[in-house]
């Protein structure tokens, strides 16, 4: 069974620009969160979507936003990128409402 | 006081012995509790899961819960360098709640 998976791997921006990170979660998985880890410190809850929803979001700005498509894959976008903005982002799918989350490899994007 | 609370250690531990890691929640009505380890410059993995109170356990790693203490731990025993990594803690109070990760303990295992 394929895991979850990211692309791209990495990215680089510079401030003010925009990004956009996909991801594809776990087949039969429906829900997908997004997390943000900066260097040397924990994980951030982003965003949640479920069957094209967005369920819940954490403490960000709007300029983070994303989408869920038909398929269940997903997309996150961050404007007006800040220099703080570089971090590993990761994406995690679940089965429908239940607890395990399976993370992907990450994007780390780099924001000069 | 945090949601999710781990010490950040580093914990060093010899090979061989057990590995003790701790968790303290916040939220009494949680109900799900996870164990995942993060390599450096890798992803989480997800190591654990457990719902209940008491031990479960799954190969070298035993994970407790005690709720009315609103504590949960993690054993590795007969510890390998290969062990060395963070290991998060995560726990989620029902199932239309986001996962909430502790900071994270570093495990070293010292040959």
């Amino acid at each position: 069974e394929a895991g979850v998976t990211q692309s791209p791997t990495h990215l680089i921006k510079t401030r003010g620009q925009q990004a956009t990170l996909r991801c594809s979660p776990i087949s039969g998985h429906t829900s997908v969160y997004w997390y943000q880890q900066a260097l040397g410190l924990g994980l951030q809850f982003l965003l949640w979507y479920d069957e094209g929803e967005e369920r819940n979001r954490g403490n960000f700005p709007p300029r983070f936003s994303g989408r869920q498509f038909p398929n269940y894959s997903s997309e996150l976008n961050v404007n007006a990128l800040e220099l703080e903005d570089s971090a590993l982002y990761l994406c995690a799918s679940s089965l429908e409402w239940d607890n395990e989350q399976f993370f992907g490899p990450g994007t780390r994007l780099t924001v000069l | 006081q945090k949601e999710v609370e781990q010490n950040s250690g580093p914990l060093s531990v010899p090979e061989g012995a057990i590995a003790s890691l701790n968790c303290t929640y916040s939220d009494r009505v949680s109900q799900s509790f996870f164990w995942y380890r993060q390599y450096s410059g890798k992803s989480p993995e997800l190591i654990m899961s457990i719902y209940s109170n008491g031990d479960k356990e799954d190969g070298r790693f035993t994970a407790q819960l005690n709720k009315a203490s609103q504590y949960v731990s993690l054993l590795i025993r007969d510890s390998q360098p290969s062990d060395s990594a963070t290991y998060l803690c995560a726990v989620k109070a029902s199932s239309a709640s986001k996962i909430i990760f502790g900071s994270g303990t570093r495990l070293s295992i010292r040959p």
